[in-house]
């Protein structure tokens, strides 16, 4: 089975900077990578698919990029709300295994 | 407005069984892959399940595998999680998750808000 590798697991950075969240596949994923937001007892959300498509109404400072094995989500201009874990997904085929997650805060 | 609702969660002995509901509304359920995603108590996102639009390609983590069973009803617009031979792992909030496309390779747009099984002599 592909295993999915983020890093880092955690970072602390402050509100306006630039955030930049990776994920590696064990192998070619082509471009079936998504991320997902999860705030404190909450549900997921989607952020992007596809690599790099924005999901409807996530605000325009998110980003993602890669194909293949490796792929980044980019935070531009850090704000209090994206305080939050981020996961990557791969759902090129089953198992649609997630990434362990990179807990995002605010210092 | 897309809308999942999970419940039959609850507490369950070792070895027991559980099925978990989602009850859907605001899309067109049968035309979308949908999927299990569970998260164990401060764990991170397990993908559990999944099931093609038309009910006839199902999936499974290896961890449930032979012991969970995913179905759903297009004409009720619900999706079902059987969940025999229950173990203390499987203790976890349970997600249902709307697919973008009626594949299951499609990245997950809606989900629910989670429904918690807890397995525990």
């Amino acid at each position: 089975d592909i295993q999915m590798t983020q890093s880092p697991s955690s970072l602390s950075a402050s509100v306006g900077d630039r955030v930049t969240i990776t994920c590696r596949a064990s192998q070619g994923i082509s471009n079936y990578l998504a991320w997902y937001q999860q705030k404190p007892g909450k549900a997921p959300k989607l952020l992007i698919y596809a690599a790099s498509t924005l999901q409807s109404g996530v605000p325009s400072r998110f980003s993602g990029s890669g194909s293949g094995t490796d792929f980044t989500l980019t935070i531009n201009s850090l704000q209090p709300e994206d305080v939050a874990t981020y996961y990557c997904q791969k759902y090129k085929s089953d198992p649609l295994t997630f990434g362990g997650g990179t807990k995002v805060e605010i210092k | 407005e897309v809308q999942l609702l999970e419940s039959g969660g609850g507490l369950a002995q070792p070895g027991g069984s559980l099925r978990l509901s989602c009850e859907t509304s605001g899309f067109s359920f049968s035309t979308s892959a949908m999927s299990w995603v569970r998260q164990a108590p401060g764990k991170g996102l397990e993908w559990v399940s999944a099931i093609n639009g038309g009910g006839i390609s199902t999936y499974y983590a290896d961890s449930v595998k032979g012991r969970f069973t995913i179905s759903r009803d297009n004409s009720n617009n619900t999706l079902y999680l059987l969940m025999n031979s229950l173990r203390a792992e499987d203790t976890a909030v349970y997600y249902c998750a709307k697919g973008r496309a009626s594949v299951v390779s499609a990245a997950l747009n809606y989900w629910g808000q989670g429904t918690l099984v807890t397995v525990s002599p």
